[in-house]
């Protein structure tokens, strides 16, 4: 099956600093990957999606500024958690699709942010 | 509209039983409805998915029935085993057409423990 890697699996700064998490799609070409938050028990939240060359599409209520996503290739976008503070920390996981198909989504292994 | 509604929110099954979850949609121009698994401190497993013109779909110990007049969709876990313990996950997303991005809409998720 298509898998896709996610990293740094576990991560934690400073209050102020910027964090960037990778998701590679590692033996297929995604034109479309989207970035989930999940806190503790809690569902999956859809932050972003992002289409390779172009610029991501936030849903309501996320800020673009905080949470920049660059999604240079077909097999790699990235989230770049920008002055992070506590109330950031959380559970990130992005999916990718699989070019050709319609819905069929591979998560990543998602990364733990903690902000100290 | 967009929302799904899943239940229980937890469940306690006994090896060997059947675990059931369910869930309940709105929009009727949902047309694809996956099951996620997902293991603490991963990203979520698709497990199975069935589109509307059916009323049922088996893959193993995993069966999805789906009623398209009452808006709703179940998962049942046949012979369950303690490692199937996870927090499970249904969702829709509206039909996919060239150039446009669907999103996959989340339940609320359902913690399954089997005990031994």
């Amino acid at each position: 099956g298509a898998v896709v890697s996610q990293h740094p699996s576990r991560v934690i700064c400073k209050s102020g600093t910027s964090v960037k998490i990778e998701c590679r799609s590692l033996d297929f070409q995604a034109t479309t990957m989207f970035w989930y938050r999940q806190f503790p028990k809690q569902s999956l939240m859809l932050m972003a999606t992002s289409n390779e060359g172009s610029k991501a599409t936030y849903e309501q209520g996320v800020e673009k500024d905080k949470f920049l996503i660059n999604h240079a290739s077909l097999t790699l976008s990235t989230l770049t958690v920008t002055s992070a503070h506590p109330e950031d920390s959380s559970f990130y996981i992005c999916s990718a699709r699989l070019v050709g198909t319609s819905e069929k989504l591979f998560f990543g292994s998602g990364t733990q942010l903690s902000v100290l | 509209q967009q929302q799904v509604k899943q239940s229980p929110q937890s469940l306690i099954v006994q090896k060997g039983g059947i675990s059931i979850i369910n869930c309940a949609y709105e929009n009727t121009a949902f047309d694809y409805f996956p099951w996620y698994q997902q293991f603490p401190g991963k990203g979520p497993a698709l497990l199975i998915a069935i589109r509307p013109d059916v009323s049922e779909k088996k893959e193993g110990r995993f069966t999805i029935s789906f009623n398209k007049s009452a808006k709703q969709f179940s998962l049942h876990i046949m012979d369950s085993q303690p490692g199937d313990s996870a927090t499970y996950f249904c969702a829709a997303s509206r039909p996919f057409y060239g150039g446009a991005t669907n999103k996959l809409i989340f339940g609320t998720g359902t913690l399954l423990a089997v005990q031994p």
